[in-house]
């Protein structure tokens, strides 16, 4: 079975610093790795997805993760964030082969000017 | 670009009754997806469905719960008597075949429905 962490329920920030959401997730077999955000009232977005290769991973609205095999995490990052990144952020896992997407708690991202 | 459209936004509805929740997956996609939060709690998966049967479900998904793709365009989940602990927000998905990628398809989600049973 796999599992996602995700080490921060609330990360509040001033604009324009940089921010890491931690993410760290445990499985007995290989998978995927994803984040999404939500903005309030709306579905999941995808923000960025490690499937192979180069482990940073570069997204949309300036986000990149790294993939850490060693240490089993795939944190997010941005170097300088806007009021408009005020969301919530999901890390998420899903086998390779497999459809069931496991889902973290979830860090709230609150950009303070 | 296109979406995944939920109806309704809102729903609520007596314990013990039944619900349909629809969801009109992006148009060319052929995988469709059933999610649902419940009130502070993580996004947890339901069921994954594909050429028209059920290619995965969670433990969540018992007897109760039923999907189905009734036409071309929409896909719906059903509630059959509901209880309070049903009251979630419920995500619709879909997704491409992306040949050799499987597990690796960018999943696209619809914007909920909240369901609350009284």
């Amino acid at each position: 079975a796999q599992s996602v962490t995700q080490l921060d329920s609330q990360v509040p920030v001033f604009e324009e610093a940089p921010v890491e959401l931690r993410c760290n997730y445990s499985s007995s077999v290989s998978v995927y790795l994803f984040w999404y955000v939500q903005y309030p009232n709306q579905g999941l977005q995808l923000l960025l997805k490690y499937l192979s290769g180069s482990t940073l991973v570069k997204g949309i609205n300036g986000f990149e993760a790294e993939f850490n095999k060693s240490q089993t995490s795939f944190h997010l990052r941005k170097p300088s964030v806007h009021i408009s990144d005020t969301a919530e952020y999901f890390c998420a896992v899903r086998k390779t082969g497999g459809f069931k997407t496991i889902f973290g708690a979830g860090t709230r991202l609150f950009v303070k000017a | 670009e296109p979406e995944v459209t939920q109806t309704p936004s809102h729903q609520v509805t007596q314990m013990g009754q039944e619900v349909i929740l629809r969801c009109v997956p992006i148009s060319n996609h052929l995988y469709f997806y059933w999610y649902r939060q419940i009130l502070g709690q993580k996004v947890e998966f339901l069921v994954s469905f594909y050429n028209n049967e059920i290619s995965e479900k969670s433990e969540i998904f018992d007897d109760q719960f039923s999907v189905e793709r009734p036409d071309g365009s929409n896909f719906t989940l059903k509630i059959r008597s509901t209880k309070l602990e049903d009251s979630a927000m419920y995500f619709c998905a879909s997704s491409e075949l992306e040949r050799g990628l499987a597990g690796g398809e960018t999943q696209y989600f619809g914007p909920g429905t909240r369901l609350l049973v009284l």
